[in-house]
């Protein structure tokens, strides 16, 4: 069965630092997704993406966020100069789509994403 | 925006009884509500999916109904078993609060046997 792909499973780094969190989303889905959440907290949107630009974000997804899909299949989340509050679970989801939103979200195991 | 709000908060129940898990949403104008499981630290998997036109859908067990007017989901669990522990998310996918899933908090399920 196609599944949501990311990598790394868990990642440690320092504040200030830069991290890319990356996504291979299910092949021929069109719309793709970030969330996040936060130890005991609510998972929460942050982005989406269709047609190789933003669709959606929210407030949680300021200039130190950004995506891009880069060669067609990877989809990636960099967060620049992580701070202490970054520190979250990172989910990737992707749709089918084509307009029809009556369609299933796929999400992937997700990233640890622990900064110290 | 699109509140979601999951009732229990947390669950314990011996084995064998039948469940019910609650979710009510502000915004009735959505395009379809997805029930997750989410195992401790784990991701999401996608149990049932129901569209906007549907008022019930069913895997197995797994019954979860939609009534949009009144904002309400309900999933049923049926003859619980202890690898039903998990916590059971309800997500509908906006339509005037955009086009994505918005989360409740959770029901945390947990079966003894």
């Amino acid at each position: 069965e196609p599944e949501v792909t990311q990598t790394p499973s868990h990642q440690v780094t320092q504040m200030g630092q830069e991290v890319i969190l990356r996504c291979v989303p299910i092949s021929n889905h069109l719309y793709f997704y970030w969330y996040r959440q936060i130890l005991g907290q609510k998972v929460e949107f942050l982005v989406s993406f269709y047609n190789n630009e933003i669709s959606e974000k929210s407030e949680i997804f300021d200039d130190q966020f950004s995506v891009e899909r880069p060669d067609g299949s990877n989809f990636t989340l960099k967060i620049r100069s992580t701070k202490l509050e970054d520190s979250a679970m990172y989910f990737c989801a992707s749709v089918a789509g084509q307009g029809d939103w009556n369609t299933e979200a796929f999400f992937g195991q997700g990233t640890r994403l622990t900064v110290v | 925006k699109q509140e979601v709000t999951q009732i229990p908060a947390a669950l314990s129940v011996p084995e064998g009884e039948n469940l019910v898990l609650n979710c009510s949403f502000t915004d009735s104008a959505i395009y379809n509500l997805q029930w997750f499981r989410q195992d401790p630290g784990k991701g999401l998997t996608s149990l049932l999916l129901i569209q906007s036109s549907q008022r019930e859908q069913t895997s197995g067990r797994l019954n979860a109904s939609l009534d949009k007017s009144s904002g309400r989901s309900t999933l049923y669990i049926a003859a619980s078993q202890p690898g039903d522990s998990a916590t059971y998310l309800c997500a509908p996918w906006g339509n005037n609060a955009g086009n994505m899933l918005t989360f409740g908090g959770g029901t945390r399920l947990m079966v003894k046997p």
